[in-house]
């Protein structure tokens, strides 16, 4: 059964950091690009950044260019998406998802909150 | 950047009624759009994708239809497990919604 586990979500002030991490099992982690999707509450997903298989190609949204980081260990299964210079327009549930064929979003982790708050 | 529009933003329907809801792309994406359900509190779980092939375990009622820059999603018979927020999605972007209720 395919799992993704997100952790890492909490409450921090204006421009501090926070490191996410989704630990993936019951498929191949290392054959499937990956992704971060944001959703605040009441709103739509809202795509952030992906990562190849492999880890070699990454790309972001325009609003956390220069601020996140996405990376993964494929030997540990897990993806992380670290944060930095966290603004209040941040705050969200993350999640990872997989993707699937056709550039579909097949399987999401159960999200993490994160709330910049000062 | 793909635009993408649904509609409506939200209905009210009764126990067997049939709903259709659009998604319109601001350019020809052929078949690859994909569909969400996501219900209250819940994560969103992939219904449909490339426009019409539903995924293992969903419920046939559910069906998808379009190409090019029309899309539908459409439920034969509402049930009340579908009260949710209904997505459409192409690559890296999200449709703004339709939230689905009974009457």
């Amino acid at each position: 059964e395919v799992q993704l586990v997100d952790s890492g979500g909490g409450l921090v002030q204006p421009g501090g950091s926070l490191r996410l991490s989704c630990e993936a099992s019951g498929f191949t982690f290392s054959s499937y690009w990956m992704h971060w999707v944001r959703q605040v509450p009441g709103k739509g997903p809202v795509w952030v950044s992906r990562i190849k298989y492999d880890g070699t190609y990454t790309n972001y949204a325009d609003s956390v260019k220069g601020r996140f980081t996405i990376s993964r260990d494929n030997a540990k299964n897990t993806l992380y998406l670290q944060m930095n210079s966290l603004r209040d327009e941040d705050t969200a549930v993350y999640y990872c998802a997989r993707e699937g064929a056709g550039y579909t979003f097949d399987y999401w982790g159960q999200g993490t909150l994160v709330t910049v708050s000062s | 950047d793909i635009q993408m529009t649904q509609s409506p933003s939200s209905l009210s329907a009764s126990v067997g009624d049939r709903v259709t809801i659009t998604c319109r792309t601001s350019q020809d994406i052929n078949i690859y759009l994909a569909w969400y359900q996501q219900k209250p509190g819940k994560v969103p779980k992939l219904l449909i994708s490339a426009a019409s092939t539903l995924q293992s375990g969903v419920p046939s009622r559910f069906s998808g239809s379009g190409s090019g820059t029309n899309f539908t999603l459409t439920i034969t018979s509402l049930q009340p497990e579908d009260v949710a927020t209904y997505y459409c999605q192409k690559s890296i972007t999200f449709g703004p919604g339709t939230k689905v209720d009974i009457k």
